[in-house]
């Protein structure tokens, strides 16, 4: 069964250090977003592609975070430096249709 | 602007009964409606939707539900199994947005054995 890949599942780093995570959305799923969940609230957005172009960076801060999907198929996000605030799961989903999108294990992220 | 919103932040019901979780929203111009089941440390799984023109659609023990006049949605799972409890998130999508989904802050059901 096709599914979205993330790695790392778990990320412990310090403050002010860089961190990257990766995605692999489904096999021609044109549209890739990252989500940021942090616990007692929903995913909210922070950046969304389609093929390789942003369509929605609008709260994606982009003083720290980066986002790049070079070829339009895998995707990854940056944080440099990382904050304590920093600390959530990040998520990454893909979709195919605006009735469905498929979100990937996502990565736990804590900031010490 | 939170355009998704579940009020009710858990909800516990005994094996086997019904379990209602319920979604308000204020975009009339959403295309679709979704719903999430998360486990913690995982990511969420998609459960069921429903398009804006249907009222209901079903898919074995999930039942959504679609009251447009209303702008409010709601899952039925039938019968409700400890397997169930977890998060579960709605979420709504629209095309004049680029297909972006906005989700609500969730509901975490307790199914008690």
């Amino acid at each position: 069964e096709a599914e979205v890949a993330q790695s790392p599942r778990y990320k412990i780093t310090e403050k002010s250090q860089a961190v990257a995570f990766w995605c692999d959305p489904i096999s021609g799923h044109a549209t890739l977003y990252w989500y940021r969940q942090i616990l007692g609230q929903g995913p909210e957005l922070l950046v969304q592609f389609q093929d390789e172009s942003v369509v929605d960076d609008s709260q994606l801060p982009k003083d720290r975070f980066s986002a790049e999907r070079l070829k339009g198929v895998d995707s990854t996000l940056k944080i440099q430096p990382a904050e304590l605030g920093d600390s959530a799961m990040y998520l990454c989903a893909s979709s195919l249709a605006v009735s469905e999108a498929f979100f990937g294990q996502g990565t736990r992220l804590t900031v010490v | 602007d939170q355009q998704v919103k579940q009020n009710s932040p858990s909800l516990s019901v005994q094996e086997g009964r019904i379990s209602i979780l319920n979604c308000d929203y204020t975009n009339s111009m959403f295309d679709y409606f979704l719903w999430y089941k998360k486990y913690p440390a995982e990511g969420p799984t998609f459960l069921i939707s429903i398009s804006s023109i249907k009222d209901k659609n079903e898919d074995g023990r999930f039942t959504v539900f679609l009251n447009k006049s209303a702008k409010h949605l709601s899952l039925h799972i039938v019968p409700s199994q400890p397997g169930d409890s977890a998060v579960y998130f709605c979420a709504a999508s629209a095309v004049y947005t680029g297909n972006q989904f906005y989700f609500g802050t969730g509901t975490s059901l307790t199914v008690i054995p």
